[in-house]
């Protein structure tokens, strides 16, 4: 599997836009991107996957550069309540496979 | 649709004693997993059910911990003994597709201290 980096941390100010930065140099042809939000005392939590181009759902934005070798999950206007750690995952288009976690990126929101 | 649901939420213990944590996943969701996160760090795999079948155990310590999934619906994670190093939270996860990427849905966890 592919191994992920991305910063151990990053601040924000409410409603300003966050872009977090992973990357994955050694993406195979059938990896995808996958994100997954957690706050304390919960379970993580899936927020968008892709696999190149760019993704929008109702909660970020993915943006993958055509060699993939890294991605940016955007979220815009941030508030107070999307602090939390966000991991960026490269998971096999193969089905079943374990979630392999790194430390991910603490985002804390001020107000 | 009900999420996964963990059981008991906290969990205190002394080193040697044992323990067990339920899950209970998504219904109709054929995998399921047990992860175990440390203060600090990403969720790291222990088990992977398949229905009621192991398909990944090679990152759980069977000297100590066992896992079960009979009928494969609920599951069974105990640890015995239990050791100063086995403090964390204990997360369960289900997923429904046998192909494909797919996503995973965690349950709140079971945190365990041992003290």
């Amino acid at each position: 599997l592919a191994k992920t980096t991305q910063p151990i941390s990053m601040d924000s100010y409410e409603g300003q836009e966050v872009n977090i930065t992973c990357s994955h140099n050694n993406i195979a042809t059938n990896d995808y991107i996958t994100w997954y939000q957690q706050f304390p005392s919960q379970g993580p939590r899936f927020i968008i996957q892709g696999y190149k181009t760019k993704v929008t759902n109702e909660v970020a934005s993915l943006f993958i550069p055509a060699d993939r070798k890294s991605s940016t999950l955007s979220l815009p206007r941030v508030s107070l309540s999307d602090t939390a750690v966000y991991y960026c995952l490269v998971v096999p288009y193969s089905g079943n496979t374990p979630l392999v976690f790194g430390k991910g990126t603490r985002l804390s929101v001020i107000a | 649709e009900a999420g996964v649901a963990q059981s008991p939420r906290y969990k205190i213990i002394e080193k040697r004693q044992s323990v067990a944590f339920w899950c209970n996943p998504i219904s109709g969701h054929a995998t399921l997993y047990w992860y175990q996160q440390i203060l600090g760090q990403g969720p790291k795999l222990l088990i992977q059910f398949q229905n009621n079948g192991v398909v990944d155990d090679s990152q759980l310590p069977k000297d100590r911990f066992s896992a079960e999934r009979l009928k494969g619906v609920d599951s069974t994670l105990k640890i015995q003994p239990a050791k100063l190093e086995d403090s964390a939270v204990y997360l369960c996860a289900s997923s429904f597709r046998t192909s494909g990427t797919y996503e995973q849905y965690f349950g709140p966890g079971t945190r365990l201290t041992v003290t």
